[in-house]
């Protein structure tokens, strides 16, 4: 069974800093995709970024970046020059390539900016 | 945007009444999830669909029932709604492409159970 773990409830960060979001992971697969998904306050699920098992380089989408390290099953976002509108619930989830292919998600970080 | 909506956005209703979410989606994907969330929990997998009249089960089904007539359309039902499904319900679609197959999630429904 698959299992992702978020260890931080809660961070704070200062404007324009960078902050990193801890995310573990458990499969026995050997192919598997990582996403991370931010939750504003007005509740919807906004897709950030994805990590293929298999990708050589760590994904990158703008300000937001995945510190992919595969031997420690481990997937950290890192956001930098946080902004005020970064402030919201994080999560990491982890997608089966085979199959249902459905996620499973970890307990969520909550983020708030702080000026 | 993936065209996803969900109806209604929001519902209070009492227990043992029969409830149905509904799931639409504008671009003919194949595969479609209901996930729930809860405080403390990121979403958890109820139901999915991997084609037309094609559906199984999740970590969090009991109570919970699905159907998929048409590809636009996923339905959830709560046959006898109780207190322990006050949540709220989000529908995703996967989407294939450079990022895998990535899922895409509606705005979601609240529900309420008294």
């Amino acid at each position: 069974a698959q299992k992702i773990t978020q260890t931080q409830p809660g961070m704070f960060v200062q404007e324009k800093e960078a902050v990193t979001l801890d995310c573990t992971y458990d499969t026995s697969d050997p192919s598997y995709g990582l996403f991370w998904y931010k939750q504003p306050s007005s509740g919807e699920m906004i897709f950030l970024i994805y990590q293929g098992s298999y990708d050589q380089q760590n994904a990158t989408e703008g300000r937001y970046s995945l510190n992919f390290q595969k031997a420690r099953k481990s997937a950290n976002l890192v956001i930098s020059a946080s902004q005020l509108g970064d402030s919201a619930m994080y999560f990491c989830a982890m997608r089966e390539d085979t199959g249902r292919r459905a996620l499973t998600f970890g307990s969520g970080t909550r983020l708030q900016v702080q000026p | 945007d993936a065209g996803i909506t969900q109806s209604p956005r929001h519902k209070v209703t009492e227990t043992g009444t029969p409830v149905t979410l509904r799931c639409h989606q504008t671009e003919n994907h194949r595969y479609m999830y209901w996930y729930r969330q809860d405080p403390g929990h990121g979403l958890r997998l109820i139901h999915y669909s991997y084609g037309v009249k094609d559906t199984d089960k999740g970590e969090v089904s009991d109570g919970y029932s699905v159907s998929r007539s048409k590809t636009e359309d996923f339905l959830l039902t709560l046959e006898s709604a109780t207190s322990s499904q006050t949540s709220v319900y989000f529908c995703a679609i996967s989407e294939s492409g450079s990022y895998g197959d990535t899922q895409y999630f509606g705005p979601g429904t609240r529900l309420t159970v008294l």
